[in-house]
C-alpha cells in the first residue's frame, strides 16, 4: 500500500501477557518512529530507527518495552508482561528525512487494551 | 528540554467562523522545526505544515494560515471560514536539530486542541 500500515488495529490482552505490534513503513523510508497516545500522557515518543539501528530509545517507558526493525523495513514493538497502564494507541510513523518536505507519515495506530 | 504547550483544550465554533489555535514552544536550540498535525475522528495523524526556525514568513494554504513568531516562541494556526469537516484534534509539535543542523525528527507534541465546528 501507499501509506504506513499497522497491525493489529485493535488488541485486547490480559494483564501479564506479552504483545507484539507491527508496523510496515512506506517503502524506501529509512526513518521509523514509534509513539504512544494515551489519555493521561498525550502523544509521546518511544523509539526511533534509522535503518535497522535504534539510536534513540529514550522514550521507552520500561525494560518491558522493546522494538526491532529488520531489513530496514518492518518494525515490531514488543511489550512483555503487559500492565493496565500500557493501554494506549501505539502509532508508527516513517520518514525519508529528506528536505524540504521532511514530514512524518503516520499509520492508523494499534489500540491496545490491557484488562 | 523541549516543550510544546497548547493552552486551549477544546474550542467550539459555528461554521464559517474563523478560529485560531495557539501553540507556544520551548527549546534551547537555535535550529528547530515546528509542525501542525490534524487528527480527525478516524484517528490517523495528518501532516499539515512544517516550518523551520530560520523562516519566520507566515504561510497561507487555502483556508489555513500559520503565524510563526520567534520573539514570542509561538506558532499559531488559523482556520478561516471553518467547516464541519475541520472538526478534529489538532497537534502542534517541535523537532530539534542535532549538531550540523539536521534532525532525525523526533517529535515533541503539545497536548492537542479539540476543535468542534457546529453546522
Amino acid at each position: 500500500g501507499a501509506g504506513v500500515s499497522q497491525s493489529p488495529s485493535n488488541k485486547v490482552t490480559e494483564k501479564g501477557k506479552d504483545v507484539e505490534l507491527r508496523c510496515d513503513p512506506i517503502s524506501g523510508h529509512t526513518a521509523l518512529y514509534w509513539y504512544r497516545q494515551s489519555l493521561g500522557q498525550g502523544l509521546e515518543f518511544l523509539i526511533y530507527f534509522q535503518g535497522n539501528s535504534a539510536p534513540d530509545k529514550s522514550g521507552l517507558p520500561s525494560d518491558r518495552f522493546s522494538a526491532e526493525r529488520t531489513g530496514g523495513s518492518v518494525s515490531t514493538l514488543t511489550i512483555q508482561r503487559t500492565q493496565q497502564e500500557d493501554s494506549a494507541v501505539y502509532l508508527c510513523a516513517s520518514s525519508t528525512l529528506a528536505e524540504p518536505t521532511y514530514e512524518q507519515y503516520f499509520g492508523p495506530g494499534t489500540r491496545l487494551t490491557v484488562t | 528540554a523541549q516543550k510544546v504547550t497548547q493552552a486551549q483544550t477544546e474550542i467550539s465554533v459555528v461554521e464559517k467562523e474563523d478560529v485560531t489555535l495557539d501553540c507556544v514552544y520551548e527549546t534551547r536550540d537555535t535550529t528547530y522545526y515546528l509542525f501542525w498535525y490534524k487528527q480527525p475522528p478516524s484517528g490517523e495523524l495528518v501532516f499539515l505544515i512544517r516550518r523551520n526556525s530560520f523562516d519566520e514568513q507566515n504561510e497561507i494554504s487555502g483556508r489555513y494560515s500559520w503565524n510563526f513568531q520567534k520573539s514570542t516562541s509561538s506558532f499559531n494556526f488559523t482556520i478561516t471560514a471553518s467547516q464541519v469537516v475541520d472538526s478534529a484534534v489538532y497537534f502542534c509539535a517541535l523537532s530539534e536539530a542535532i549538531a550540523g543542523g539536521t534532525s532525525y525528527g523526533k517529535l515533541t507534541f503539545g497536548q492537542g486542541t479539540i476543535l468542534t465546528v457546529h453546522p
